[in-house]
């Protein structure tokens, strides 16, 4: 049973450049989740994807957008780089319906913005 | 606002019992969640509660209590490998997003 995959492991950008960080949710999940985690802190959440629309969004600007594919793999975009999004980027899915379930984490992409 | 208090760090020794709490205030509640974190690597899930009381998953136990706006997660027969930061979230909905709290860094002595 494949876990949740994402790529690139790790990504170093400058000021101003943009990125895309890659997420392949477990296997029979329909849901994907984005979340930033910077050093010491708990993971904050960015958005959610399901049915390839944004379900749920956190407190994070517009500069962050994401997408959804037909097969549940998604993609989170980052525009404009500053210093301070620099943090590892957590993709996590989950499966609507199941009540008892929760979401289950990716190893993260680690993006240092230089 | 929203908010989950943990304790920033605990230590304990090898072979003991652990508990770490969390107390929540959230403008919503569907349940309580536990991941385990090793130096920076994926969050692993280790216990969801919905309903008061307590769930038990092999050496890790958690308890849940809506009316207090609390919960821990216990840790029986330490290990070394046991060592680790230690989460509490809260989501709002089922399949919602989780909101987390700061993380307890658990050190695990010999």
């Amino acid at each position: 049973d494949a876990g949740v995959t994402q790529s690139p492991t790790h990504l170093i950008k400058t000021r101003g450049q943009q990125v895309t960080l890659r997420c392949s949710p477990k296997s029979g999940h329909d849901t994907v989740s984005w979340y930033q985690q910077a050093l010491g802190q708990g993971p904050q959440f960015i958005f959610q994807y399901y049915e390839e629309e944004e379900r749920q969004r956190g407190n994070f600007p517009d500069r962050f957008s994401g997408h959804q594919f037909p097969n549940y793999s998604s993609e989170l975009n980052v525009n404009a780089l500053l210093l301070g999004d620099s943090a590892l980027y957590l993709c996590a899915s989950s499966l609507v319906g199941r009540p008892q379930e929760t979401q289950y984490f990716g190893p993260g992409t680690r993006l240092l913005v230089l | 606002g929203q908010s989950l208090e943990q304790p920033s760090e605990v230590t304990a020794v090898e072979g003991a019992i652990v508990q770490i709490n969390c107390t929540y205030q959230t403008s919503g509640f569907y349940g309580l969640s536990w991941y385990q974190q090793h130096d920076g690597g994926a969050p692993t899930f280790l216990s969801y509660n919905a309903l008061d009381g307590l769930e038990e998953t092999g050496r890790f136990s958690s308890f849940l209590s809506r009316s207090d706006s609390y919960g821990y997660l216990l840790l029986q027969e330490l290990q070394m490998k046991d060592s680790a930061s230690y989460f509490c979230a809260v989501s709002h909905n089922q399949g919602g997003k989780l909101i987390f709290g700061q993380g307890t860094e658990l050190s695990v002595k010999p």
